[in-house]
């Protein structure tokens, strides 16, 4: 079964752009969740969807949003970038149900210059 | 909100020593994951282990749920055992997040 997919994998973006990542779960895992990982702060959840809904968010700004689609597939989008928002974008796929043991992608490392 | 510490920041072995990590957990929890980092940034699920003991090959984990801490135990290390170890687990009530520790650096020397 292939594990959980993202893309790009590495991005390099300039202040005020904005960035869209993409994420492809477990097939047949319904949930998925980000995670921004930085030197300073380690790992920090962001949100997760299932079923195409937003369950739970971070503590982050209004400037990150995600959004699922019917097949499962997420994406994260960071508008007007800022250079504290260089990090690494994990994405968590897992099934739903009372364990929830969660499986990770290999991640994009986004870059703000 | 729940915290997560661990123990060693830092540790450095010699091939072949065993090594024992602490993650210690302030709330009770009910799921505890361990992970690995490798070098490349990518998470490699070890554990997931809300109670008891778990052995698989040289590593093996053990969660004392009421005592609110987990160990993982590495023996015969390897240099491919290098890189980050991390624990998480989920805050009370919602097991559809993980809240992390800041993780132990484990440097295998040959």
């Amino acid at each position: 079964k292939a594990g959980v997919t993202q893309t790009p994998r590495y991005l390099i973006k300039t202040r005020g752009q904005q960035v869209t990542l993409s994420c492809s779960p477990i097939s047949g895992h319904r949930s998925v969740s980000w995670y921004q990982q930085t030197p300073g702060q380690g790992l920090q959840f962001l949100f997760e969807y299932f079923s195409e809904t937003q369950r739970n968010k971070g503590n982050f700004p209004g400037r990150f949003s995600g959004r699922q689609f019917s097949n499962s597939r997420s994406e994260m989008n960071v508008s007007t970038l800022e250079l504290g928002d260089s990090a690494l974008y994990l994405c968590a796929s897992s099934l739903e149900g009372r364990y929830n043991e969660q499986f990770f992608g290999p991640g994009t490392r986004l870059t703000v210059l | 909100g729940i915290q997560v510490e661990q123990s060693p920041p830092d540790l450095i072995l010699q091939e072949g020593a065993n090594s024992t990590l602490r993650c210690n957990f302030s709330d009770s929890v009910n799921n505890l994951q361990w992970f690995h980092q490798n070098p490349w940034g990518q998470l490699i699920n070890l554990f997931y282990i809300p109670s008891g003991t778990k052995q698989n090959g040289r590593l093996s984990a053990t969660t004392v749920a009421t005592e609110r801490y987990s160990l993982l135990y590495i023996s015969s290390s390897q240099t491919t055992d290098s890189g980050v170890y991390f624990c998480a687990v989920p805050p009370a009530g919602n097991n559809r997040k993980l809240i992390w520790g800041l993780g132990t650096s484990l440097a295998v020397n040959p």
